[in-house]
This record gives structure tokens, sequence and C-alpha cells, in this order.
């Protein structure tokens, strides 16, 4: 079946313009997680989505990210205001659940940000 | 707190070689789950492997094996006879009572040909 999916797999958008990034998950996984990925560095949790709804927003950097989600299927990462330190891939993942269940993550190719 | 340590930051081998990569965690929980997850170039997360806190039990899976030992709070992963196309980022992440998945910093392999 189809794995997830992010778009657009490149954007580059000059500092201080607002970008959105979209994430398709897997049909009928329950969660959805967005992580940053800077140059040659780990992952860091951004937020993770149960349903339509965010439980945990802590990793969000700042008010300039948001992040929502409809229909318990596509998300989207809205970052205001871009910064150059916002250069990084954004890869969003889906699970079949989240809080209790010991679903691996399934992710997507991501999408590399370029901030100029 | 959580954390999970890859400390080998990057390896080089020679192809055909067997090659180990370490991974150490903490949790105070009792119950949690440990993944492996490959990165190759292309850049999309794969994953390799999951295993409980019940479950001690070393596991293979063709060249690969992963050992798992709660005494020493390690989650190590082998490659045996190794490839031009193992190479890869690979991370180690934990998963405890909650949804997070807390991870390394990664591993970078170089098989060297």
């Amino acid at each position: 079946g189809a794995g997830v999916s992010q778009s657009p797999s490149n954007k580059v958008t000059e500092k201080g313009k607002d970008v959105e990034l979209r994430c398709d998950p897997i049909s009928g996984h329950t969660a959805l997680y967005w992580y940053r990925q800077r140059l040659g560095q780990g992952l860091e949790f951004l937020i993770y989505f149960q349903g339509n709804s965010a439980p945990d927003k802590s990793g969000l950097p700042s008010d300039r990210f948001s992040a929502e989600r409809t229909g318990e299927s596509v998300s989207t990462l809205t970052i205001q205001r871009t910064q150059q330190e916002d250069s990084a891939v954004y890869l969003c993942a889906s699970s079949l659940t989240g809080r209790t269940g010991t679903y691996e993550q399934y992710f997507g190719p991501g999408t590399r940000l370029t901030v100029t | 707190a959580q954390k999970v340590t890859q400390a080998q930051t990057e390896i080089s081998v020679v192809e055909k070689e067997d090659v180990t990569l370490d991974c150490v965690y903490e949790t105070r929980d009792t119950t949690y789950y440990l993944f492996w997850y490959k990165q190759p170039p292309s850049g999309e997360l794969v994953f390799l492997i999951r295993r409980n806190s019940f479950d001690e039990q070393n596991e293979i899976s063709g060249r690969y094996s992963w050992n798992f030992q709660k005494s020493t709070s390690s989650f190590n992963f082998t490659i045996t006879a190794s490839q031009v196309v193992d190479s890869a980022v690979y991370f180690c992440a934990l998963r405890d009572s909650n949804y997070q998945l807390i991870w390394g910093a990664g591993t970078k392999l170089i098989i060297k040909p």
C-alpha cells in the first residue's frame, strides 16, 4: 500500500516568507508526528497528533510554527516569517496508534526547506 | 529522564567486515520499546526492528542481528559481512510510557568497497 507522502519534496523560500508543508499519512494511521532534522544531526520532535488533536506541541521551536490535522488524515506544518535557522529537512511519520500502542512509526521522504 | 546514547558518531569499515553499532538507553519505566531505524543517503528513514522490554531474546534477520541486554541497558546492532549498500546513518530510539520516540544522535556507517 501507499506509504507516507510529503510535499513539496524541496522548498526554497526567502527569509520572512511563510511556508506550508504537507503530510499524507498511511491510511488508517491515527497517530502522526512531525520532526525536524538539521544537516548531519538527529531527529528533533516537533509535534504529535492523535486523531485531529495535538496533545503535545512542546517541541515546536517558536510561535512561528503551527500545525493542524484534518479528517484524521492530512496534516500541514506552517512556518511563518521563516528564518535561516529554519532550514532543515522536515519529516513526517505515522503509526497505527500513539498513546498506548507499540506500533512503529513509518516515515515520509521529508521536505527539504532552504531559507535564503 | 529518558535518553538514548549512540557514542559512535561515525564508523568506517571495509566491505565484508562485521560491524557493531552501540546503543545505550536510560529510562525509569519497566515497560518500554526499543527501535532501530536506517537512514540511507536518499534520506528516508526505514524501520528495522522493534523490541519490547520483556523480550530479551536476541534477534537475527539475515545479516542483521540485535543484542538486547537489560543489565547494561544496551541494544546493540551488528551487521555481518557488511556491504556497500549498508552505508547509512543508523538511529536507535526508545519509546517508554509516553508516545514519543527518544532518538539517539545516530551513527554514520561507511562501508568501503
